[in-house]
């Protein structure tokens, strides 16, 4: 077990670019979600899939960002046309999604500053 | 919004327990008591999790009233690895609840243990 895993771990753009974020879960983990943090607040749902199905989609996640997950393992999530104001950092987490409380573990988050 | 309120900040000498109190008034049957934490700039970190009984594990210990309005996490000899800002969240179990798999976050408790 290695623990969800980010990539990459900082991303410094330029406002307009797009960029993609890869985050592998936990081996067997069938749920899989995304969270967006600015500075001093806590975590904010953004979306999550079970395998390969998106499930739910957050009002925060704008036609701008799309998050995908192929093959019910890694998934992306793309930003286009990237805005000063989504400068964050964006967490990834996995859980079992079956049996038990289901408790999510996160990985170590990649930040994106957008100029 | 956040379904729990805990007190900003607090501190901790190293070496003595360090208390962290939250209220969740609020809290359903069947919702589960979390507590994760956050070391600056990484992800959150699972620590322990709980639904009416006590809880331990090697991390922390849980303490949950008899009315489920209130829990501690208690870390019995806090080192200065344990700053951080620790987070309570309430949540249904399971992957069977709905569509309700999100965590939602309040802005938590940051733990200052001083040396």
């Amino acid at each position: 077990d290695t623990g969800v895993s980010q990539d990459p771990r900082h991303k410094i753009t330029k406002r307009g670019q797009n960029v993609t974020f890869r985050c592998d879960p936990i081996s067997e983990h069938n749920r899989l979600y995304w969270y967006r943090q600015t500075l001093g607040q806590g975590p904010e749902f953004l979306t999550y899939f079970q395998n390969e199905a998106q499930l739910e989609k957050s009002r925060l996640l704008s036609d701008r960002f799309s998050a995908e997950r192929p093959k019910g393992s890694f998934s992306t999530l793309e930003i286009q046309r990237t805005e000063q104001g989504d400068s964050a950092m964006y967490l990834c987490a996995s859980s079992p999604g079956q049996g038990g409380t289901d408790t999510q573990y996160f990985g170590p988050g990649t930040r994106l500053t957008v100029l | 919004d956040a379904k729990t309120t805990q007190p900003p900040s607090m501190d901790c000498a190293e070496g003595r327990a360090a208390n962290l109190p939250c209220n969740h008034s609020t809290i359903s049957g069947n919702e589960y008591v979390y507590w994760y934490r956050q070391i600056h700039s990484q992800g959150p970190q699972y620590i322990i999790h709980g639904l009416k009984n006590n809880e331990t594990n090697e991390m922390a210990s849980l303490i949950i009233t008899e009315d489920r309005k209130s829990s501690t996490l208690i870390l019995p000899h806090a080192t200065l690895r344990d700053t951080a800002v620790y987070y309570c969240i309430v949540r249904a179990p399971g992957p069977w609840a709905g569509n309700n798999r999100k965590l939602i976050w309040g802005l938590g408790t940051s733990l200052a243990v001083n040396p």
